[in-house]
C-alpha cells in the first residue's frame, strides 16, 4: 500500500520566517496531494492541494510544490504569523480500487512571536 | 448550514460498555470515512463507505464496526469499550467528483 514520510515532524520558526515541511510517497500512480491545518482541538481543515498535473501552486502565503519523478511534495508557508502555529498533515489519494487518503505523521508547527 | 456533524463531542465510558459514536453530513456526500487520531496527531483509516449498504475495513485493525443505511449517516460502534479504545475518532466525507475531505469536530472517546 501507499507509504507517506513527513518531515519534519516539529518545526519553530521566529514570526516573519518561512516554513517548509516536505513529504514522499511511494506510489507513482498518486495523483492528488492535499495539505491540511489542524489547530489544537479543532478539526483538520484542507488548506490547498495540488494534482500531478501541475508542479507548483500557491495561495496567498502558501505554496506546495511537486515532483513527480522524485515522489516528494512540499508545502512552503511564507512570513509565518502566531496563527499559523498548528499541525500539519500531507495526504496522499491511493489509486486503485479503493480511493482513499493516507496521511503523513503529522507536524507541529510553532510559530514565535 | 452544510456541514458534517459528530456526537458527542467528549465520552467518558466504564470498561465494557457498548457505545456508537453519531456522524452525520448533510452535503449529500456519497464517500464517508473513519479515522482515529492517537494522542502523537497520526490519522488512521479504521472504516470508509462508498455509498449506502457500502462498508469497508481501513488499514487499522479496529474492534469497531459500522453501518450505512442512509446517505447522510455513518454512525461507529464500539460494541464492548476498552481503555485502549481512548482516542479521538473523526469523521470525514468528501462529494464523488472532489478529492477533498471534509472533516467533522470529531469525539474524544475515553474509557475508565
Amino acid at each position: 500500500g501507499e507509504n507517506v514520510e513527513q518531515h519534519p515532524s516539529t518545526l519553530s520558526v521566529q514570526e516573519g520566517d518561512s516554513a517548509v515541511i516536505k513529504c514522499t510517497y511511494s506510489d507513482s500512480a498518486s495523483n492528488y496531494f492535499p495539505w491540511y491545518k489542524q489547530e489544537l482541538g479543532k478539526r483538520p481543515q484542507l488548506i490547498i492541494d495540488i494534482r500531478s498535473n501541475v508542479g507548483e501552486k500557491k495561495d496567498q502565503r502558501i505554496a506546495v510544490t511537486l515532483n513527480k519523478t522524485a515522489k516528494h511534495f512540499s508545502l512552503h508557508i511564507t512570513e509565518t504569523q502566531p496563527e499559523d502555529s498548528a499541525v500539519y498533515f500531507c495526504a496522499v489519494l491511493t489509486q486503485g480500487g479503493s480511493e482513499k487518503l493516507v496521511f503523513g505523521k503529522g507536524t507541529k508547527l510553532t510559530v514565535n512571536p | 448550514e452544510a456541514d458534517i456533524y459528530q456526537t458527542p463531542r467528549y465520552l467518558v465510558i466504564g470498561t465494557g460498555k457498548k457505545i456508537t459514536l453519531e456522524c452525520s453530513q448533510t452535503m449529500g456526500h456519497d464517500k464517508m470515512y473513519w479515522y482515529q487520531q492517537d494522542p502523537g496527531m497520526e490519522l488512521h483509516l479504521i472504516h470508509y463507505s462508498y455509498g449506502v449498504n457500502s462498508t469497508e475495513k481501513g488499514d487499522l485493525s479496529s474492534e469497531s464496526t459500522v453501518s450505512r443505511i442512509r446517505t447522510e449517516h455513518f454512525p461507529l460502534t464500539l460494541e464492548s469499550a476498552r481503555p485502549s479504545h481512548t482516542s479521538q475518532y473523526l469523521c470525514a466525507s468528501r462529494e464523488r467528483a472532489s478529492y477533498g475531505y471534509t472533516f467533522g469536530s470529531g469525539t474524544r472517546l475515553t474509557v475508565v
